[in-house]
C-alpha cells in the first residue's frame, strides 16, 4: 500500500498569513492527488483533484501543486472560516489512502 | 442536486451486526463507484473500500476484509455497508462517498459498539 504522511501534524497562524502543508507519497503517484478539508463535526471537502485543480466553488486563496512524490496545499491568506483539517489522498492506486491530517488552527 | 443520505446512528453490543444505508438522488446511480470511509472517534479518514456500482463489485481495503460487506440495489440507487461480528474497535463514522476524487459525501452514520 501506499503511505501518505502530511507535515506538519499541527500548525497555528495568523489571519492572512500564508499557510503550505506537505503530503509526501511513500512511491510516486504521478498527480493522482486530492485535498479534502474537514471542518470540526462537518463532513469533508473535496478542496483539490489531480494535485492542482481546484474544484469548483473553492477560493480562489487555496492552491496545490506537485507530483511523483511531494505535493503542497497552499492557502494564501488565512482565513477564520479555514480552521479545519485537511487531509490529502491518493488514488493512483488501490487502497486509495489519506494522509494522517493536518489540523490548521487561528494564532 | 446530488445527495447521499445514510441510515441514522446505531447502537450495537459486541459480537452483532449492522446494515448501513447509502440512498443516492439527483444522478444516474450506476455513472460512479461508491467509497466507504471510515472515521473513528477524533481520528482520521481511512478508505475501507469502493464498489462498483454497474458491476456491483467490490474492493476491499486490507483490515476491511472477511467482517466488512459492500452491497448494492440499483433499483433503488442505494448502496450498503454491512459489518458483522463487531467489535468496540468498530465505534466510528461511517461515510458513503461519491467517486473515486470524493465530490459527495453522506451525512455520516455513527456505530457505536458496547456492552
Amino acid at each position: 500500500d501506499i503511505q501518505m504522511t502530511q507535515s506538519p501534524s499541527s500548525l497555528s497562524a495568523s489571519v492572512a498569513d500564508r499557510v503550505t502543508i506537505t503530503c509526501r507519497a511513500s512511491q510516486g503517484i504521478s498527480n493522482y492527488l486530492a485535498w479534502y478539508q474537514q471542518k470540526p463535526g462537518k463532513v469533508p471537502k473535496l478542496l483539490i483533484y489531480a494535485a492542482s485543480t481546484l474544484q469548483s466553488g473553492v477560493p480562489s486563496r487555496f492552491s496545490g501543486s506537485g507530483s511523483g512524490t511531494d505535493f503542497t496545499l497552499t492557502i494564501s491568506s488565512l482565513q477564520p472560516e479555514d480552521v479545519a483539517t485537511y487531509y490529502c489522498q491518493q488514488y493512483n492506486s488501490a487502497p486509495w489512502t489519506f494522509g494522517q491530517g493536518t489540523k490548521v488552527e487561528i494564532k | 442536486q446530488v445527495q447521499l443520505v445514510q441510515s441514522g446512528s446505531e447502537l450495537k453490543k459486541p459480537g452483532a451486526s449492522v446494515k448501513i444505508s447509502c440512498k443516492a438522488s439527483g444522478y444516474t446511480f450506476t455513472s460512479y463507484a461508491m467509497n466507504w470511509v471510515r472515521q473513528a472517534p477524533g481520528q482520521g479518514l481511512e478508505w475501507m473500500g469502493w464498489i462498483n456500482t454497474n458491476t456491483g463489485n467490490p474492493t476491499y481495503a486490507q483490515g476491511f476484509t472477511g467482517r466488512f460487506v459492500f452491497s448494492l440495489d440499483t433499483s433503488v440507487s442505494t448502496a450498503y455497508l454491512q459489518i458483522s461480528n463487531l467489535m468496540a474497535e468498530d465505534t466510528a463514522v461511517y461515510y458513503c462517498a461519491r467517486r473515486i476524487t470524493i465530490d459527495y459525501w453522506g451525512q455520516g452514520t455513527l456505530v457505536t459498539v458496547s456492552s
